[in-house]
Order: C-alpha cells, then structure tokens, then sequence
C-alpha cells in the first residue's frame, strides 16, 4: 500500500530536549516535506526536498532542521525544542514537483506538545 | 505571492442535500489544484487532483471544477451525508519565487445534519 508513514503520532516533550519526527515513504517519489498546521493559521511549510541530500527552506523554517540522505526518508530535526513548536505536523511526499499531475500523499500527523 | 481562500470556513446542512464548497487563488499559473479531507486531528485525505490542463474530476460523489482563468475551483458534494462531515482543504500548486510550492487555503469545515 502507498503510504507516508510519521513517526510517532503523539510526542509531549520539554523545552530543550533535542528531538526527531521521522518520516518515511514507500512510492519513491523524489519530493518531501514538512508542513505545521496551527489554528487559524492552516497549513504553512517548514522545509522541503526536491531529492536526496537537496533540501530548502519552506516559509517558517527556524527552529528546524531536516535532513535527506536517502529517498524514502526525511526526518525532522527540533534541536532545542521550545513551545511555539507545539503544533500539528505533517510530512508529504509527490514523485515530483512542479509537474502537472503528479498528487501529493500526506502522513498521519504528529502532535507534538513542548512544555 | 499566491493566496489561496476558502468560503466559508464553515458549513452545516442537512442529510442528502446536494452543497458547494469553494476555493479561490490569485495566481493563474498552477501546475495542479488538489482537494484534501481532515477529519478532526487526523491527516489529510486526497480526494481529487485537477491537472492545470483539465476542467474537472469525479469520484463518486465528488466532483471538483477548475477554472482558471477566474482563479476558482469548486468542490461539489452529491446526496451528502453524515460521513462527509470533515473539514475540506484546497491547495494550489505553483512555482513561486522560484520554486514551486503547494499553497493550501484554510479550509471549509464541513457538518451534515442527520
């Protein structure tokens, strides 16, 4: 089955403590990203990667950092965690961007809580 | 910059009615236009994707209008029901500041009545 898979579904965690939200697609697409969705605000983009080891800010990149050594995973990074992060998380995949009709896949969100 | 909007941000009808939910974007120039459905605290759900080149999709009950030149999309819901009850997302697909990017509008938040 195609599927994006995040990792873990819910985290509560303290300010500070280093933490990964790891992401993982089985359709080899070479696209990913990572999106937070808050109240009011909808869905805005972290960061994103158009392949392996090429990646780019999104529109509220601080306090992020990603990395995409192979295909099918791109795991985010919160070095110290702070509670403005806490927020719905989204991580999706397309085999490309850029190209018409090509459909994006989303995971199942993490809800991450920084206290 | 593109700006995708969805009226209205919410939506309550009775069973079986026939309803549409609408998506409106500033910049012309999309690759693609997807429809998501969310339900409360869950991912994003793709229900249909119209490629810049295409005027509409089906599936089901679903059907989903493009038109570009007056930067609007529709979502049409046949004979609604309980199980619809969801919030809709729209999302533009574009190269902007060069790169492209999904822009998604904020959502309608859907409740059938039974």
């Amino acid at each position: 089955e195609a599927q994006v898979t995040q990792n873990p579904r819910y985290l509560i965690t303290v300010t500070g403590k280093k933490l990964t939200v790891t992401c993982s697609q089985n359709m080899n697409h070479e696209y990913m990203s990572w999106y937070r969705q808050d109240p009011g605000l909808g869905l805005r983009q972290i960061y994103y990667s158009m392949n392996v080891e090429v990646t780019d800010k999104g529109d509220v990149p601080e306090g992020y950092k990603v990395s995409r050594k192979e295909k099918r995973n791109f795991p985010l990074i919160l070095e110290s965690p702070s509670p403005n992060q806490t927020s719905l998380y989204f991580c999706a995949s397309s085999l490309f961007l850029g190209v018409s009709g090509t459909e994006a896949f989303f995971g199942q969100g993490t809800r991450l809580t920084v206290v | 910059k593109q700006e995708v909007t969805q009226i209205p941000a919410a939506l309550s009808v009775p069973e079986g009615e026939n309803l549409v939910l609408n998506c409106s974007f500033t910049d012309s120039a999309i690759y693609n236009l997807q429809w998501f459905r969310q339900d409360p605290g869950k991912g994003l759900t793709s229900l249909l994707l119209i490629q810049s080149s295409q005027r509409e999709q089906t599936s089901g009950r679903l059907n989903a209008s493009l038109d570009k030149s007056s930067g609007r999309s529709t979502l049409y819901i046949a004979a609604s029901q309980p199980g619809d009850s969801a919030t809709y997302l729209c999302a533009a697909e574009g190269s902007y500041s060069s790169a492209s990017k999904i822009i998604f509008g904020s959502g309608t938040r859907l409740s059938i009545r039974p």
